[in-house]
């Protein structure tokens, strides 16, 4: 079966560095993108990585690892703004996504 | 930027009615709506994937007669969800991609709550 695996909820204070990791097992590849919902509303996109390596986007970045089947999302300078959940979603080999079910972040003051 | 309209935003109805929501791109053209359901704490889950012009694509285990699509322009695509029960109440969300290709990101509307009693 395909699989995503992301965090349910992480914790991290203002200003800080926080990681949410995504690992996945899918039929096929075809990218993996990142998304931010807030509570109550519908996802944003963030971004977006077909090739290995790291997309810098500001004060957020990505990396994906094809071989590992693994990516994480690198937020810095969290603001409380931050706070929400942060989805990872696989596009396989039909061009399907296939979506994780979302890491819950918390900031903290 | 791509801009995906839903609406309304918010629904209350009773057991036993109807209710469509709308999904519109404002600023291009949609060949192909995705539409989801998303329960508390949970995973989107694409219910089924909007045609114009021709039949919607349900993925398995959604009811094609309980959940209407129709997406009659290139702009335009419509859920109904008829004979509401309790257990419909979510939140819906439609989303299209503004690129030619099969991988340019989704736009999501920003969904709507529909709340069955």
């Amino acid at each position: 079966g395909q699989n995503i695996d992301q965090p349910t909820e992480m914790t991290a204070t203002e200003g800080a560095i926080v990681q949410i990791n995504c690992t996945y097992q899918t039929s096929g590849f075809n990218g993996l993108f990142w998304y931010q919902q807030h509570a109550g509303e519908a996802p944003t996109f963030l971004s977006y990585n077909v090739l290995d390596g790291l997309e810098e986007k500001g004060r957020f970045s990505s990396f994906l690892s094809r071989s590992k089947g693994y990516s994480y999302l690198l937020l810095k300078e969290l603001q409380m703004k931050d706070s929400a959940s942060y989805l990872c979603a696989v596009t396989d080999s039909n061009y399907q996504l296939i979506w994780g079910a979302g890491t819950k972040l918390i900031i903290k003051p | 930027g791509a801009v995906v309209s839903q609406h309304p935003s918010r629904v209350i109805c009773k057991s036993g009615t109807s209710v469509k929501i709308e999904c519109r791109s404002l600023d291009f053209q949609a060949t192909t709506m995705f539409w989801y359901r998303q329960f508390p704490k949970k995973s989107l889950m694409l219910m089924a994937t909007s045609n114009e012009g021709s039949k919607a694509t349900y993925e398995q285990g959604v009811e094609k007669d309980k959940f209407l699509i129709n997406h009659a322009s290139l702009t335009l695509s419509t859920l109904t969800v008829t004979s509401t029960h309790p257990e419909d109440s979510s939140f819906y969300i439609c989303s299209a991609r503004d690129g030619g290709w099969d991988n340019s990101p989704l736009h999501f509307g920003n969904g709507t709550r529909l709340t069955v009693t």
